[in-house]
């Protein structure tokens, strides 16, 4: 099991502000970097796989950033909104490329 | 189907008691996972299937852990003899181009064991 560790734990946010959140994985051996967004009683929805050093992917308002050589991925939201509220998920595949390691994630709050 | 369909969404189990957690991944897609989430921590990886070959079983956490895919399609989680510990949510996943679009998740199994 590789240690990838997300923070902060939780937030809240007021609707219509920016925010940000880190994912930090092993930086020895790099495959690829998912993000995943939970939201309560659905299924986890791939938002992102990142697998180049300096990569930036966008999808709407949600975008994420990669640093391979020093190990780290942070997410943006910008201009949140209520239904941006979730739980969102990084994951590591490691050495092979099925066997995700998940951090415990990050619960985004947004408030109206 | 449209997406991977998960049942029951939930299941409550006296200790001791055998269950039986079914997941039916989209069509075609030859990979599907088996990942088990404790509470407050993230998804940890339990089985991979390619067809209905089990490729790695290195996560089942005890040999009262069983799944399988006969046919390559549907998969059945089985956990015989229940503990509290197996309490989690138990989510499958399936895939056909993990490299660019990562992987489809059902919605979950919730067990709680009494």
């Amino acid at each position: 099991i590789l240690n990838v560790e997300q923070s902060p734990q939780s937030l809240h946010v007021q609707e219509g502000d920016s925010t940000n959140f880190t994912c930090s994985f092993p930086s020895s051996n790099f495959y690829a970097l998912h993000w995943y967004r939970w939201e309560t009683a659905k299924s986890p929805e791939a938002l992102f796989v990142m697998t180049l050093n300096g990569d930036e992917k966008k999808k709407g308002r949600i975008s994420a950033t990669l640093n391979t050589k020093e190990g780290y991925s942070y997410l943006y939201i910008k201009g949140s909104q209520p239904e941006d509220s979730a739980t969102y998920l990084c994951a590591f595949p490691g050495d092979n490329d099925y066997k995700l390691s998940f951090g415990a994630g990050t619960t985004v709050t947004v408030r109206a | 189907g449209a997406g991977v369909s998960q049942s029951p969404r939930y299941k409550v189990a006296k200790r001791g008691q055998d269950v039986a957690l079914r997941c039916d991944p989209i069509s075609g897609h030859v990979s599907l996972f088996w990942y088990q989430q404790a509470l407050g921590q993230g998804p940890e990886f339990l089985t991979y299937f390619q067809n209905e070959a089990q490729l790695d079983k290195s996560g089942l956490p005890s040999d009262r852990f069983f799944a399988e895919r006969p046919e390559g399609s549907v998969s059945t989680l089985k956990i015989q003899r229940t503990q509290q510990e197996d309490s989690a949510v138990y989510l499958c996943a399936s895939s056909t181009d993990r490299i660019n679009y990562g992987y489809t998740f059902g919605s979950g199994t919730r067990l709680t064991v009494v």
